[in-house]
């Protein structure tokens, strides 16, 4: 069975730094894109972030580029999504998700609570 | 804030149909495949369609998707208590050089 699963996330306060990992398993990591998507509290699904198979092209949405950095360990089955300069609006759960047809596996979530 | 467009909700009996529309440009739906993904309360999103209209192993033939020009539509058949979700399009932009998705639609089983 696929499976992503997130870490990394929790309370930071404005203008501070968070780490956001995903492993994943039961599939040829190295193979897939991967992508971060956000969804703020009551909201829709917002694209982040995304990284091709090798790790040698990243793309962001404009609201985090600059502040985010995307990145892949093929070795480790792992994405992660560096989050510096923190902003409260950047408060959401981050999904991982993996696309060869479409975003087609995607992880339970991970909390990202932006506060002072 | 999206670029693409979807009512806020939908209803229907179980039993019956819905449509779900998603509305976009030339530079997204207009020259790019759409996808639909089925968001349970609580749960991560699901991918429906991909394709315009695809269905990945598993997703039962009452999900089917279309698209003309610009707009793009999630059809559901045969309505169930357990189709009560958010759904949501998504294609890429050529213009933003980004993944985008629509704004999202509330199904409803009356």
């Amino acid at each position: 069975e696929v499976q992503l699963v997130e870490s990394g996330g929790g309370l930071v306060q404005p203008g501070g730094s968070l780490r956001l990992s995903c492993t994943v398993s039961a599939f040829t990591f190295s193979s897939y894109w991967m992508h971060w998507v956000r969804q703020a509290p009551g909201k829709g699904l917002v694209w982040v972030s995304r990284i091709n198979s090798d790790g040698s092209a990243t793309t962001y949405a404009d609201s985090v580029k600059g502040r985010f950095t995307i990145s892949r360990d093929n070795a480790k089955n792992t994405v992660h999504l560096q989050m510096n300069s923190l902003r409260a609006e950047d408060t959401a759960v981050y999904y991982c998700a993996s696309s060869y047809l479409s975003f087609d596996y995607w992880g339970q979530g991970t909390l990202v609570t932006v506060s002072s | 804030q999206s670029v693409l467009t979807q009512p806020p909700s939908v209803s229907a009996a179980p039993g019956q149909k819905v449509t779900i529309s998603c509305s976009g440009s030339s530079s997204n739906i207009g020259n790019n495949y759409v996808s639909w993904y089925q968001q349970l309360p609580g749960t991560a999103p699901k991918l429906l369609i991909y394709d315009n209209n695809k269905r990945p192993s598993g997703i039962p033939d009452r999900f089917s998707g279309s698209k003309s020009g610009t707009s793009a539509t999630l059809g559901i058949t045969g309505l169930q208590t357990g189709d009560e979700a958010d759904y949501y399009c998504g294609t890429w932009d050529s213009s933003l050089s980004a993944d985008v998705f629509g704004t999202g639609t509330k199904v409803t089983v009356l």
